[in-house]
């Protein structure tokens, strides 16, 4: 399978600050970018996606993709507990996924 | 709208016993499907996905097999099950390739253990 890394963490934030997830890929041909959340036990569910260069906002979450450096990551700004959970990044069209990144946000 | 259904949502089986994992979609036509799975504390690993009836990609070789019947629907299955195929089974479509870019939905999975 293409190669798509994350940090696996896990990484802890304090409430109210910033929580920074960072993928890199291997495939140049990699199309769209998504950000998922898995919470435990359960499936995963689409935070957002983003398929052109630079940053896409939608709420407390901001995507950036550098496709030359082929990296994507994913801002999560006023993080709030119940933002803890395993984020997932995944390219298309194939769908590959990352081993995902352990987040904690301590009250 | 659609929505995607998949069962049974937990099963223990003994190593050396069939297995047949099933998911069906709704609401959509010719939608691709992918099996994936999830060892513990690991991330999706994707098994097959399939881009129409009877078109199967295997994306790891092992014991499992995928079958597409039908438009819609999607079976995972074993002839006999290894310990190491303990796990967490997701089944999910998208869109068709060359379409609007889309996400994956997923199913709720499929909790596997082997003994």
């Amino acid at each position: 399978q293409k190669e798509v890394e994350q940090n696996s963490g896990p990484l802890s934030v304090p409430e109210g600050a910033i929580a920074s997830l960072n993928c890199t890929y291997s495939d140049r041909g990699s199309q769209s970018f998504f950000w998922y959340r898995q919470y435990s036990g359960k499936s995963p569910e689409l935070i957002m996606f983003i398929y052109s260069n630079g940053d896409k906002e939608d709420g407390r979450f901001t995507a950036q993709l550098n496709k030359a450096s082929q990296y994507v990551s994913l801002l999560i700004r006023d993080s709030q507990p119940s933002d803890s959970a395993t984020y997932l990044c995944a390219v298309s069209p194939q769908f590959y996924f990352g081993t995902g990144t352990s987040l904690t946000v301590i009250p | 709208s659609q929505t995607i259904h998949q069962w049974p949502a937990t099963l223990v089986q003994p190593v050396g016993s069939p297995l047949s994992l099933e998911c069906t979609v709704e609401g959509t036509s010719n939608p691709n499907l992918y099996w994936y799975r999830q060892a513990a504390g690991r991330g999706l690993q994707l098994l097959f996905y399939s881009v129409g009836i009877g078109q199967i990609s295997s994306e790891v070789p092992q014991n499992l097999s995928a079958s597409r019947p039908q438009d819609r629907q999607f079976i995972l299955s074993s002839k006999k099950l290894l310990l190491s195929d303990s796990g967490f089974y997701l089944c999910a479509w998208s869109v068709p390739s060359g379409k609007v870019t889309g996400e994956l939905f997923f199913g709720e999975g499929s909790r596997l253990t082997v003994l």
